[in-house]
């Protein structure tokens, strides 16, 4: 049982068009999140919601949208997509009454051309 | 507000040789602190972490890391080490007063151990 599923696992698009990454977590936690892994490996939080709620969100261009339709999905729509958007996107959960650590997916590595 | 700093970008290593990771921090508040590996294209596991306690954590394939408090570091170590372990390994906290707040990431070392 994967404990964190995102999907898909590689996208490759062109620029201008609209794409949505989906995550799920079947662990129990309440909180989830988006990290954008640069070409650098630099890790960067995006957003992070709390039971459905918008907790986190990390001066992100409004093209992303977060969507949380229960607290065990978060998906991550992205609109107008350009070259610099290109990495890996990673989901990532947590219990927020507890502080062990997050559970990330495998990633999604999107390709801008 | 808080930042880590990881020392090494990449680590080169000759295999049963020992290495060091490492890795300081910077926090106006306490904080949790942790190890993540992560190989290649995979995502990111976690190693160990130090939440309290014994300052000094080990995972169960061997790497351990020392809480420094004066310091503010968080160094990863390992006494030998296996083609298999070559990986990018990256430090993080977060603020322990806000459990279900975000992971601040270091910029990544890449060990690569050769044979």
């Amino acid at each position: 049982d994967t404990a964190v599923s995102q999907t898909p696992k590689y996208l490759v698009t062109q620029m201008g068009n609209d794409k949505s990454i989906k995550c799920e977590q079947n662990l129990g936690h309440d909180t989830m999140y988006w990290y954008k892994q640069d070409s650098k490996k630099f890790l960067k939080i995006m957003f992070s919601y709390n039971n459905k709620e918008l907790i986190i969100n990390e001066t992100v261009p409004n093209r992303f949208s977060p969507k949380s339709p229960d607290k065990a999905h978060l998906n991550l729509h992205i609109n107008s997509l350009e070259l610099g958007d290109s990495a890996v996107y990673f989901c990532a959960s947590s219990r927020s009454d507890r502080n062990y650590g997050y559970t990330f997916g495998s990633g999604t590595r999107l390709t801008v051309v | 507000a808080q930042s880590v700093t990881q020392l090494d970008s990449q680590v080169p290593v000759f295999e049963e040789a020992p290495v060091e990771l490492r890795c300081n921090y910077s926090s106006s508040v306490s904080v949790y602190l942790f190890w993540y590996v992560q190989y290649p294209n995979q995502g990111l596991q976690l190693l160990l972490k130090y939440l309290s306690g014994s300052t000094l954590v080990e995972s169960i394939n061997g790497f351990e890391a020392e809480f420094n408090k004066s310091q503010t570091s968080f160094h990863l170590r390992k006494p030998s080490v296996h083609i298999s372990d070559t990986a990018e390994y990256f430090c993080a906290v977060s603020d322990r007063n806000n459990q279900g707040g975000k992971l601040i990431f270091g910029q990544g070392t890449e060990l690569s151990v050769k044979p």
